[in-house]
This record gives C-alpha cells, sequence and structure tokens, in this order.
C-alpha cells in the first residue's frame, strides 16, 4: 500500500493565515523532503528533514520519526504560496516515494 | 543550482507507436530518475540510473525502458504507446551521497491517442 499518506489533500486558505501540512509514513525513514510545485510547472526543493525541525523564512518542517510523520508549516500565507505541496520518503538507494500532494488555494 | 532539462515539452503519440523522452542534466550528478504525475496518484517512480551504462526498475516499470548512455543523459522509451501511458513525466537527478535532494526538470506531457 501507500508508504506516505498526506494530509489534507487541499486546503483554502485567506491571505494571512497559517498552514499546516502533514505526512505519515509506514515504513522505515531515512529522510523525510518537501517539495512545491506550481500549478503546471516542475517541483523545487523546500526542505531535507531527516528528523527535527528547519526553518526557512515562513515555512517549518518538523520531522518526528518515533511517531512516522512529518508536517510542513507555512506561516502568514501569501497568494504566492498558491500551488502544491509533496511530501516524500526517501529510502535506499536514494529512492523517493511520494505523498499524493497538498493543493493550497490563498485568496486575496 | 542543477539544471536539468527535457525533451519534448509536449508530445502527441498514436497507440502501438514508438515514443522517446530525453532528460538531461548539466550537473554532474551520478544518480537520475523518471516518473510520472497522475491525477490521484502523484508522482510514481518508473525508472533511474546510478550513472551511465546503469538502468534499474523502479516501483511502475511495465511498459518502459530506460536507458543511460551517459553521465548528463537520461532516456525513456515507450516501444509500444498505450493510451493508459497518457500523463506528464518528470526527469530528475541527484547527487550519489546518501540523502541529498533531488532537482527536476520540467516534465513533458504526453497524449496517447
Amino acid at each position: 500500500g501507500q508508504q506516505v499518506q498526506q494530509s489534507p489533500a487541499s486546503l483554502v486558505l485567506q491571505e494571512g493565515e497559517n498552514a499546516e501540512l502533514q505526512c505519515n509514513f509506514s515504513t522505515s525513514l531515512n529522510s523525510m523532503q518537501w517539495f512545491y510545485q506550481r500549478p503546471g510547472g516542475s517541483l523545487v526543493s523546500l526542505f531535507y528533514n531527516p528528523s527535527g525541525t528547519k526553518h526557512s523564512g515562513r515555512l517549518t518542517s518538523t520531522t518526528v520519526i518515533k511517531e512516522r510523520r512529518s508536517s510542513l508549516h507555512i506561516s502568514s500565507s501569501q497568494t504566492t504560496d498558491s500551488g502544491t505541496y509533496l511530501c516524500a520518503l526517501e529510502s535506499l538507494g536514494s529512492k523517493l516515494s511520494f505523498g499524493k500532494g497538498a493543493k493550497l488555494t490563498v485568496s486575496p | 543550482e542543477a539544471a536539468v532539462t527535457q525533451s519534448p515539452r509536449n508530445k502527441v503519440a498514436v497507440t502501438g507507436g514508438k515514443v522517446t523522452l530525453s532528460c538531461n542534466q548539466t550537473n554532474n550528478h551520478n544518480n537520475m530518475y523518471w516518473y510520472r504525475q497522475d491525477t490521484g496518484h502523484g508522482l510514481r517512480l518508473i525508472h533511474y540510473s546510478y550513472g551511465a551504462g546503469s538502468t534499474e526498475k523502479g516501483d511502475i516499470p511495465d511498459g518502459y525502458k530506460a536507458s543511460r548512455p551517459s553521465q548528463e543523459n537520461f532516456s525513456l522509451i515507450l516501444e509500444l504507446a498505450t493510451p493508459s501511458q497518457t500523463s506528464v513525466y518528470f526527469c530528475a537527478s541527484g547527487d550519489a551521497n546518501w540523502g541529498r535532494t533531488q532537482y527536476f526538470g520540467p516534465g513533458t506531457r504526453l497524449l496517447v491517442l
């Protein structure tokens, strides 16, 4: 079955609100990565996070191995944050198993 | 930042025809990957490679072949294209060291009629 469960599948926010995206994984973790995908576009790496908390501007990634979960927090959302956010579990051989993605829409 | 390019960007093929998708990376990464992205499935790994001359099967290899003739180039080959292979295909490259991120190309939209 699916190794990575991502939630929610979609999220609609007003500009300025915060977003919390979750991924749960069922297999051994070597690292969790988060990507951003513009509508119709390619993927851009946001975080490589094997464990703990990492920050990048308004984005925060937290991976808790014992609880088999990773989260992406977006603070003070902006319309330019709209797009799809994907988590990916890295396994042996640097292979990635992706979640199905979370579509974020931020309205002005 | 790694540069990964794909060609063609859009392709219309006929059922039973042969399709070759090409990928080129200029950052000297050892690893390269081919994924397809479909609504409801996310990205799924088709084939990958650890270096020139090597190809490995990913999670959904049936109906696809891959070729890695050089460090820079990685091709995905559909010998007998089927409508079920209509999708968006992404190529990615990555560092061979454990735990490094992957850099993705812009994607190829393939429609098989």
